[in-house]
């Protein structure tokens, strides 16, 4: 079974205060991804990589950053956060050979 | 117009009925689709994926209407435990790192 955890369930946090966000898969998957999840909004990618040190910038990638320096683990950074950063955010690994996305608990952040 | 649009619903549904939803996409070329279950507050779980030909799962069954861009899920003899947020997820062809973009979802509310 693929595993994928973060290493909160619930976090809060200051505004303008640096927040890591960490996702770590056990399946060797290639491919990591991070999303927000807001009602009415669903879904949106913010980041995604395809490989150790590699990242792409998926719809949503202003306010933050990520890192890739090991293939199991992908962190998501908000260098400043703010109170529009406020969401739930999910974690996903798939490998090239599969399509299929495997997700995380989720993080539900808040930013007062 | 959105990549992929669901009816958010919801489908008010009385247990042992049939329901069926659709998810259209936009993009002609995309290849690969998805249903995804999400249960309230947490993560989204694979439902299963949609092949040309269509597919069952026990009681649930998929479609693909290329023509007409847009897969279809359908759930019989509806069980309370069905009650959930379906997302539909759609890989647009050459997507890199096998990306997806998903559907808002659609809420089914299962009552006895």
């Amino acid at each position: 079974d693929v595993k994928v955890t973060q290493s909160s369930r619930y976090l809060v946090k200051r505004t303008g205060e640096k927040v890591f966000l960490e996702c770590v898969q056990d399946m060797d998957h290639e491919n990591m991804f991070w999303y927000r999840q807001d009602p009415g909004l669903g879904l949106r990618l913010i980041y995604f990589s395809y490989d150790v040190k590699m990242k792409e910038k998926g719809d949503i990638p202003e306010g933050y950053s990520v890192s890739r320096e090991k293939k199991e683990r992908f962190s998501l950074i908000l260098e400043s956060a703010s109170t529009n950063q406020t969401s739930m955010y999910l974690c996903a690994s798939s490998s090239p050979a599969r399509e299929t996305q495997y997700f995380g608990p989720g993080t539900r952040l808040l930013v007062l | 117009r959105k990549e992929v649009e669901q009816d958010p619903g919801p489908f008010n549904v009385p247990e042992g009925a049939t329901v069926a939803f659709n998810c259209t996409y936009s993009n002609s070329a995309s290849q690969s689709f998805f249903w995804y279950r999400q249960d309230c507050r947490k993560e989204p779980k694979l439902l299963m994926s949609v092949y040309s030909s269509g597919n069952e799962d026990g009681r649930f069954t998929a479609q693909l209407n290329r023509a007409s861009q847009y897969i279809s899920l359908l759930i019989r003899d509806s069980k309370l435990s069905d009650s959930a947020t379906y997302l539909c997820a759609v890989n647009p062809l050459g997507a890199a790192g096998n990306k997806l973009t998903f559907g808002g979802g659609t809420r089914v509310l299962v009552k006895p």
